[in-house]
């Protein structure tokens, strides 16, 4: 079965400050896609990175990286130096063989940023 | 550069009322994708389609729910007989092919059933 943890139900953290939300996932399936998408107050997704299984090279766009480890079937994101604009609900979600490439979502961690 | 379009964005529906939810794909796209949020809850996939065929309806309710894409015109999201549980966000969103590529996706329709 395919899962995805996010175990941060909610974050909070004063402005300027470096910030991680964990996500881990499981799946048999060798070739996986994972995702990140940002939901501010709004209500709508923003798609921010899509990281497939054979590329485990780190990436950083900005103020967000974010750290895909195979070995412990994780795939971290940190925001650098946050603002106040970076509180939302985050989701990580994968997408594998095994769901028929659909979806499957962790529950979100709700950052919080204080100014 | 119009993305993935839905409305109404905010519906309100009496119990045993139809609902029904539109999607525009982004110019391009090929693939729709349907998905509920619950409150304070991450998303549930519903139905995959691609133009007038449901390619995986694993996520949909058996009864009530019906979703299309037809070959003309925006994908629909139909609730038959709406009950409170239904209340909730509904999400779509588009591909451009294959399905292993990434969903973009709309505003999504606050669905509320008094």
């Amino acid at each position: 079965a395919q899962k995805v943890t996010q175990a941060q139900t909610e974050i909070s953290v004063v402005e300027k400050e470096d910030v991680t939300l964990d996500c881990v996932y499981e799946t048999r399936d060798t070739t996986y896609y994972l995702f990140w998408y940002k939901q501010p107050p709004s209500g709508e997704l923003v798609f921010l990175i899509r990281r497939n299984s054979f590329d485990e090279q780190n990436e950083i766009s900005g103020r967000y990286s974010w750290n895909f480890q195979k070995s412990t079937s994780s795939f971290n994101f940190t925001i650098t130096a946050s603002q106040v604009v970076d509180s939302a609900v985050y989701f990580c979600a994968l997408s594998a063989l095994d769901s028929n490439y659909q979806l499957i979502w962790g529950a979100g961690t709700k950052l919080i940023i204080k100014p | 550069n119009a993305g993935v379009m839905q409305n109404p964005r905010h519906l309100v529906r009496r119990r045993g009322q139809e609902a029904r939810l539109r999607c525009s794909p982004m110019k391009g796209h090929s693939h729709v994708y349907w998905y509920r949020q619950l409150p304070e809850e991450g998303l549930k996939f519903m139905v995959y389609l691609q133009k007038e065929n449901i390619i995986d309806e694993s996520g949909m309710p058996k009864e009530r729910f019906s979703a299309e894409f037809p070959k003309e015109g925006p994908s629909i999201l139909r609730i038959q007989q709406v009950v409170r549980g239904d209340s909730a966000a509904y999400f779509c969103a588009s591909s451009p092919g294959r399905i292993q590529e990434t969903q973009y996706f709309g505003p999504g329709t606050r669905l509320l059933v008094l």
